[in-house]
């Protein structure tokens, strides 16, 4: 069965420091991959996805990036991190058009 | 493009009360149609979806939603509520053909109290 990792779980980072979240899949290959952003009160943003390595489309212009180095491993980074960048961060995968599934988020606090 | 309202952000209702989460859909071509939940600080969790066939689908817990296409709705049903369901729902679709990418609503808050 696919599983799908992401980690840390909790961070606190203060302004103007660098970011790496990880998420990596597990039993499955080539699938989609996606990075979305969780903010209080404004449902979830799609930031970036991935249809293979080193594709990466970016939907809304910001302060952070995102690489994928191999098959199933996703990375989310900053160089410098800002207060609005504060969030929960969710991982998901999918093939084809079905549904996604989601990792277990990791809760960012920028201060 | 496509865009999904969800109208209430939150929703109190008592246990054992029937309850519905509200979803309408604007999209410019067929769309799948998704519920995912979220309990506190957990990922999403796919509830049900809507592919084709028949507009009324089911989950194992007792929740339904039904496709309405004419007035672009989705709304998830459950006729009797109990404490655990308290969590996030949302709403969510993606194009039926071409690359896709799910675009979700803001969620609503289900709280149920005894």
């Amino acid at each position: 069965s696919q599983t799908i990792h992401q980690w840390p779980a909790t961070l606190v980072q203060p302004v103007g420091s660098p970011l790496s979240l990880e998420c990596t899949v597990e039993g499955t290959s080539n699938p989609n991959l996606y990075w979305y952003r969780q903010a209080a009160g404004r449902g979830l943003q799609l930031l970036f996805y991935s249809v293979g390595i080193g594709q990466i489309s970016s939907e809304v212009p910001q302060n952070l990036s995102a690489s994928r180095p191999q098959d199933r491993q996703f990375i989310l980074s900053s160089k410098k991190l800002l207060l609005s960048d504060s969030g929960f961060y969710l991982c998901a995968w999918n093939r084809g058009l079905t549904e996604a599934f989601f990792g277990q988020g990791t809760r960012l606090t920028v201060v | 493009a496509q865009s999904v309202t969800q109208l209430d952000s939150q929703v109190p209702v008592f246990e054992e009360a029937p309850v519905e989460l509200r979803c309408n859909y604007s999209s410019s071509v067929s769309v799948y149609l998704f519920w995912y939940v979220q309990y506190p600080n957990q990922g999403l969790q796919l509830l049900l979806k809507y592919l084709s066939g028949s507009t009324l689908v089911e989950s194992i817990n007792g929740f339904e939603a039904e496709f309405n296409k004419s007035q672009t709705s989705f709304h998830l049903r459950k006729p009797s509520v109990h404490i655990s369901d308290t969590a996030e729902y949302f709403c969510a679709v993606s194009p039926n053909s071409g690359y896709s990418t799910l675009t979700f609503g803001k969620g609503t808050m289900l709280l149920v109290s005894p």
